[in-house]
């Protein structure tokens, strides 16, 4: 019974490059959200997603991020021309619609970039 | 806005101790409560919930009352075992949103 699976684990990038981080919801679960760690603090919002569709991204940044979530395969988080300030940690999460608004959500262990 | 406020840590216990994890929020309407725990080298796990004031959430041994008056959910555990040695995350939902609003987390480390 496979969880959240996200890859990469880590992944270290240059300035200027694009990073692109991939989760696979738990079966059955078709709503997945975006998380962000920064260093010493808690998890940040950042987008909700169902098939083909953006929810709510009132956490994700103006610029440079964007993330999908296609009929088929996994939901990717996009962050075109990295700075220093994008190295966090990025959780995956997803829900089954019927949990949506119970708040209880299943995470993946995380994609943690790193940006030199 | 909604905000969650914890506990700063690490907190060092040894085994059989009591432990508390203190947890504040402010919110809009009647949030949800909840804690997630995450151990080391996994992802965040939901351990136990409060949907309403006065409930009170358990699951492994630990517990965590919805106190409205004070805007608290203090996370308890009469016995800590080595084992629980993790990250405890605060967190609620509130309205119509979908997200969760977490806390800063607090690092729990158990001693033999």
């Amino acid at each position: 019974n496979a969880g959240v699976m996200q890859n990469p684990r880590h992944l270290v990038r240059r300035r200027g490059q694009e990073a692109r981080l991939r989760c696979s919801p738990m079966k059955g679960h078709s709503h997945v959200y975006w998380y962000r760690q920064l260093p010493e603090e808690g998890l940040k919002f950042m987008v909700y997603l169902q098939k083909e569709n953006i929810i709510d991204e009132s956490g994700m940044p103006k610029e440079r991020f964007s993330a999908e979530f296609p009929k088929e395969g996994p939901s990717i988080l996009r962050i075109q021309q990295v700075v220093r300030g994008d190295s966090a940690a990025y959780f995956c999460a997803s829900s089954s619609p019927g949990s949506t608004n119970t708040g209880e959500l299943f995470f993946g262990e995380g994609s943690r970039l790193t940006v030199l | 806005g909604d905000s969650v406020t914890q506990m700063e840590g690490p907190v060092t216990l040894s085994e059989e101790a009591f432990l508390t994890i203190n947890c504040t929020y402010t919110a809009t309407g009647y949030p949800s409560l909840f804690w997630y725990v995450q151990y080391p080298g996994e992802g965040l796990q939901l351990l136990l919930k409060a949907t309403k004031a006065d409930d009170k959430g358990s699951n492994k041994g630990f517990e965590a009352t919805y106190r409205k008056e004070t805007t608290s959910f203090h996370l308890e555990k009469g016995s800590v075992q080595v084992s629980d040695s993790a990250v405890y995350f605060c967190a609620l939902t509130s309205g119509s949103a979908r997200q969760l609003t977490f806390g800063s987390g607090t690092q729990l480390t158990v001693l033999p």
